[in-house]
Order: structure tokens, then C-alpha cells, then sequence
């Protein structure tokens, strides 16, 4: 089944610093990459996806790229902000089966002022 | 929309005991989750369906029972509750549209607390 590896566990930056989070997996199959932000107590929320057929994908200061030879995907937040603080989780999975995505194991991102 | 609506929020149990945590979706989607998230951890699924009528076991199903009769509907049991069931639970639903499938809309969650 596939495998997704999430680093660093934690990362914190100062405020307007950039952050990236990196994900790889293992089923060259997978063709479906969501990113979820989950602020302290609350529910992970959809910020960015990606599909295979795509290298890159930005919306406003998220972006999200893929290398499908290598295997992995990243999110790059750019001019953080203290709102920014949260546990990001990657996900990927085969779009068009039955949809069971592989979640990675997290990233708290922590912002400092 | 009100999206994914779980009930309760809060609930305390004894050992023992059994509940029923109700999750609702008005966005007519086809697939539907049940997901554990203990403190600082990941997302551990339960049990899932991908239409209603048919279910499927997660990574850690023991100690719970899902049924899905309707499309909106997916409500998940704890039968004798353990300690080890504390945790969140969040439910989520997800669909597929022209063959492409995307991310899940998660319910805001249940706090269980098991005494």
C-alpha cells in the first residue's frame, strides 16, 4: 500500500519567514495530493490540492509543487503570519478507486511574532 | 450548506457503556469517513463508505460499528467503551466528479473522554 513520509515534524519560523513542509510516497500510482491545515482545536481544514497532471498549483501565499519522478510534494507558505501557526497534514491517493488517501504524519508550524 | 454536522460535540462515558456519534452531509457526497486523532497524532481511520448500502473497515476498527443506510447519514457506534477509545473523532465526506476525486469536508469533530 502506499507509504507518505511528512518532514520536519515541527518548524518554526519568524514572522515573514517562508515555510516549507515535504512530503514523498511510494505508489507511483497516486495521483491526488491535498494538503489540510488544523488550527489548535479544531478541524482539519482543505487549503491546497494537487493532481498529477500538474506541476504546480498557487493560491495567493500557498503554493504546492510535485515531482513525480522523485516522488515527492511540497507546501511553500510564503510571508507567514501568526495565523498561520497549525498542524499541516499531506495526504495521497488514487483518484478514481475506492478513495482511501495515505495521510502524512504531520507538521506543527509554529510562527513567531 | 451546512456541510458535515456531527453530534455531540462533548461526551463523557463510563467503561461499558455504549454510544452513538451521528454524522450528517448536505453536500451529497458519495464517500464518508470515521477518523480517530489522538492528542498530537495523525489521523487513524476507522471505518469508511463509499455509497450508501456499503461499508468498510479502517486501520482500527475494533470496537466500533458502522452502518450507512442513506446517503447523508453515517453514524458510528462504541459498543462496551475503554479507556483506550478516548480520543476525537471526526467524520468526513468526500466526492468523485468526472473520475477525478476531491478533498474531504470534516465535521468539527467529538471529544470522548472514557472513565
Amino acid at each position: 500500500g502506499e507509504n507518505v513520509e511528512q518532514h520536519p515534524s515541527t518548524l518554526s519560523v519568524q514572522e515573514g519567514d517562508s515555510a516549507v513542509i515535504k512530503c514523498t510516497y511510494s505508489d507511483s500510482a497516486s495521483n491526488y495530493f491535498p494538503w489540510y491545515k488544523q488550527e489548535l482545536g479544531k478541524r482539519p481544514q482543505l487549503i491546497i490540492d494537487i493532481r498529477s497532471n500538474v506541476g504546480e498549483k498557487k493560491d495567493q501565499r500557498i503554493a504546492v509543487t510535485l515531482n513525480k519522478t522523485a516522488k515527492h510534494f511540497s507546501l511553500h507558505i510564503t510571508e507567514t503570519q501568526p495565523e498561520d501557526s497549525a498542524v499541516y497534514f499531506c495526504a495521497a491517493s488514487l483518484s478514481g478507486g475506492s478513495y482511501i488517501p495515505t495521510f502524512g504524519r504531520g507538521t506543527s508550524l509554529i510562527v513567531h511574532p | 450548506n451546512a456541510g458535515v454536522t456531527q453530534t455531540p460535540k462533548f461526551r463523557i462515558l463510563k467503561i461499558g457503556q455504549s454510544m452513538t456519534l451521528q454524522c450528517t452531509q448536505d453536500m451529497n457526497h458519495n464517500y464518508m469517513y470515521w477518523y480517530r486523532q489522538d492528542p498530537g497524532m495523525g489521523l487513524k481511520l476507522i471505518y469508511y463508505s463509499v455509497g450508501a448500502g456499503i461499508t468498510d473497515k479502517g486501520e482500527v476498527p475494533n470496537g466500533y460499528n458502522v452502518s450507512r443506510s442513506t446517503t447523508e447519514d453515517f453514524p458510528l457506534r462504541l459498543e462496551l467503551a475503554a479507556p483506550s477509545q478516548t480520543s476525537v473523532y471526526f467524520c468526513a465526506s468526500s466526492h468523485n466528479a468526472g473520475g477525478e476525486d476531491y478533498g474531504y469536508t470534516f465535521g468539527s469533530g467529538t471529544r470522548l473522554t472514557v472513565v
